[in-house]
């Protein structure tokens, strides 16, 4: 089974920190995405990644910034957290083209105060 | 552009209830459509899929088929389960881009024994 772990469940953060988000996923995946969840919002596409050190913008990059250097770990970065920054984050992976899944992990829910 | 438009919630269903939740979308060309489901505290997973127009997807007991004259791909079940209580995504995935996916708001389910 495909397996996407986010490294925290819950943070809480201050307004102006920087915050790190990691992913990992374990099936060797080309793309690997950055979304966040808002209720009524669905979820919204940050940055994704289709390969080391490749990067693209998704709807919303404003504020964020990513990190791939290696293909298993995708990192979201909050370079000053504020507090419309608070949200659930989930993280996605899939397997190259002609791949329809993305496997989600179980997602952050970051608090900023 | 793409963007995907799902019935909102809360719905609320007694056990053996017959299910539907509408999905309608816009897009350019041949897009895939998904259903996600998100059970409490974790993060999405596919449902079902279809890939081209009057396929149906189907899993669990649910299923959904491609229309693209009515430009939709409404969900249905037969018969809920308090287990189905959830929250279902309608996405949307592009015919040329595959890394960008368009997810509906959500539509919470609650299953009454």
């Amino acid at each position: 089974d495909v397996k996407v772990t986010q490294s925290s469940r819950y943070l809480v953060k201050r307004t102006g920190e920087k915050v790190f988000l990691e992913c990992v996923q374990d099936m060797d995946h080309e793309n690997m995405f950055w979304y966040r969840q808002d209720p009524g919002l669905g979820l919204r596409l940050i940055y994704f990644s289709y390969d080391v050190k490749m990067k693209e913008k998704g709807d919303i990059p404003e504020g964020y910034s990513v990190s791939r250097e290696k293909k298993e770990r995708f990192s979201l970065i909050l370079e000053s957290a504020s507090t419309n920054q608070t949200s659930m984050y989930l993280c996605a992976s899939r397997a190259g083209l002609g791949s329809y899944e993305q496997y989600f992990g179980p997602g952050t829910r970051l608090t900023v105060t | 552009g793409n963007s995907v438009t799902q019935m909102e919630g809360p719905v609320t269903l007694s056990e053996e209830a017959f299910l539907t939740i509408n999905c309608t979308y816009t897009a350019t060309g041949y897009p895939s459509l998904f259903w996600y489901v998100q059970y409490p505290g974790e993060g999405l997973q596919l449902l079902l899929k279809a890939t081209k127009a009057d396929d149906k997807g189907s899993n669990k007991g649910f299923e959904a088929t491609y229309r693209k004259e009515t430009t939709s791909f409404h969900l249905e079940k037969g018969s809920v389960q308090v287990s189905d209580s959830a929250v279902y995504f309608c996405a949307l995935r592009g015919q040329y881009n595959f890394n960008k996916f368009y997810f509906g708001s959500g539509t919470k389910l609650n299953v009454k024994p």
